[in-house]
């Protein structure tokens, strides 16, 4: 199956700064997928990330807020802008794995407290 | 939109009891997965059913697709104590929408 490195894995920043969570693949992959995990809460849906295009986002995060790079197929990047303590979560990126029938594979994880 | 609801919400059981959680679908599913995410840890596929009625099995682990494909469980026989964290179901409905089910947390008392 295929195997993420995301990094960094925890990390606490000041309110109105920003902070880019980095996805690396071992393989090539059409669609990234960030998700965002509040403590002891299921797993949100932030965004689509594909090759070529620009991200393709859900209800209630835009852009200018979670702005995404995927300059290859290997790779992608989400930026928490001008953060706010209500950001503090565990983002998450992730690919469906043919290696294990398309169910989902995810990075471990970045914890991030904003203080 | 659609929906996918879990219960129970939490489960403490004494380790060798069973367990079971469920997961059940606002819409017509093309397909439910189940994940396990440890304390601490990041999320685990487990398993993908794709066919109305299908059972499988992991080990102790058995897993059951509804006829209807809108419900799904995982039974865990003799649970261990290893088997403790939060298991999630996630539902595709033929519109590729992919939603996570809100977990059920197994807690095992040695």
């Amino acid at each position: 199956s295929a195997v993420i490195s995301q990094k960094p894995s925890r990390d606490i920043c000041q309110r109105g700064t920003s902070l880019t969570i980095q996805c690396q693949v071992d393989s090539q992959v059409t669609m990234m997928f960030w998700y965002r995990q509040q403590p002891g809460q299921s797993l949100t849906l932030i965004a689509t990330a594909n090759q070529g295009s620009e991200a393709t986002y859900e209800s209630g995060f835009v852009i200018d807020k979670f702005p995404i790079s995927r300059p290859n197929l290997t790779f992608s990047t989400l930026t928490v802008s001008n953060m706010s303590p209500e950001d503090s979560s565990i983002y998450l990126c992730s690919v469906e794995d043919p290696g294990q029938n398309y169910g989902y594979t995810f990075g471990s994880g970045t914890r991030l407290t904003v203080v | 939109g659609q929906q996918v609801m879990q219960i129970p919400q939490y489960q403490h059981v004494q380790e060798g009891e069973d367990f079971t959680t469920y997961c059940n679908s606002s819409t017509t599913l093309s397909n439910i997965q189940w994940y396990k995410q440890r304390p601490g840890g990041h999320p685990v596929f487990l398993i993908q059913l794709v066919k109305s009625g299908e059972v499988k099995k992991q080990k102790r682990l058995t897993f059951q697709f509804g006829e209807a494909k809108k419900n799904s469980s995982l039974h865990i026989t003799a649970t261990q104590t290893t088997d403790v964290g939060t298991y999630f179901c996630a539902g595709r409905d033929y519109g590729q929408n992919f939603v996570f089910g809100p977990g059920t947390r197994l807690s095992v008392l040695p």
